[in-house]
């Protein structure tokens, strides 16, 4: 079943904050989160495997309610090179990710 | 150096045509996987390899198959193309984990291929 990511799509102005929302149907052993710049292959930016568990990345961090099914993504004072498809990816059983539709990120000058 | 490398980058291919898309990772992982991107940018897992065990999703056509010649290669054959297969192939790997999903994945370039 795949994750439903929220909103679709954002446009925001540099150093403006941002959050992208991921939540299952189904309950979660980790979820992670990825970046995609249009043309390249999605990239890895961080990881959660505990219900509660925050982690962060520079300027960038995420948390994941187990209980609830969902997880976040933080974007603080975005900067041009936060522009790009946002996933996020769940692992309910096995050893395979499934991944969001995707939250496509625009940051202007 | 790259670590996971996909070839051919671009695939141009008549309907009913037999290709095949190669996969190495340099990284060590033990899981290799095949992903497809639609033109919506919706990324669907296909397989799920390594060396114990193959992981099929279940709505991935019988056209499709992966072949591993060893642990760092993971190749997709498609036999009898499709319009419908047009899209971007991504090859990732990673480590499998004690934890399932514990581990990121690293993906390679991509292959658009391109049904006609």
């Amino acid at each position: 079943q795949q994750p439903v990511q929220s909103p679709q799509a954002v446009i925001l102005r540099e150093g403006e904050d941002a959050v992208i929302n991921c939540s299952s149907s189904k309950a979660l052993y980790s979820v992670h989160w990825y970046r995609q710049k249009h043309g390249e292959a999605p990239v890895f930016l961080m990881i959660l495997l505990k219900g509660g568990e925050q982690k962060g990345h520079d300027k960038i961090s995420a948390s994941f309610n187990e209980k609830k099914q969902q997880s976040s993504l933080y974007l603080t004072a975005s900067q041009l090179s936060y522009s790009g498809t946002y996933f996020c990816g769940t692992n309910n059983a096995g050893n395979m990710l499934t991944f969001g539709g995707g939250t496509r990120l625009m940051v202007k000058p | 150096d790259t670590a996971v490398s996909q070839t051919p980058k671009y695939l141009v291919t008549q309907m009913g045509n037999d290709k095949s898309i190669k996969c190495e990772q340099n990284l060590g992982h033990d899981t290799m996987y095949w992903y497809k991107q639609d033109s919506k940018k919706f990324l669907k897992i296909m397989f799920s390899y390594n060396n114990k065990e193959l992981i099929i999703n279940e709505t991935v056509p019988n056209r499709f198959s992966p072949k591993s010649p060893d642990k760092a290669h993971l190749n997709l054959h498609i036999n009898s193309l499709e319009l419908g297969d047009s899209a971007v192939y991504f090859c990732a790997s990673s480590k499998l984990g004690s934890h399932r999903g514990s581990y990121g994945y690293t993906f390679g370039s991509g292959t658009r291929l391109t049904v006609v």
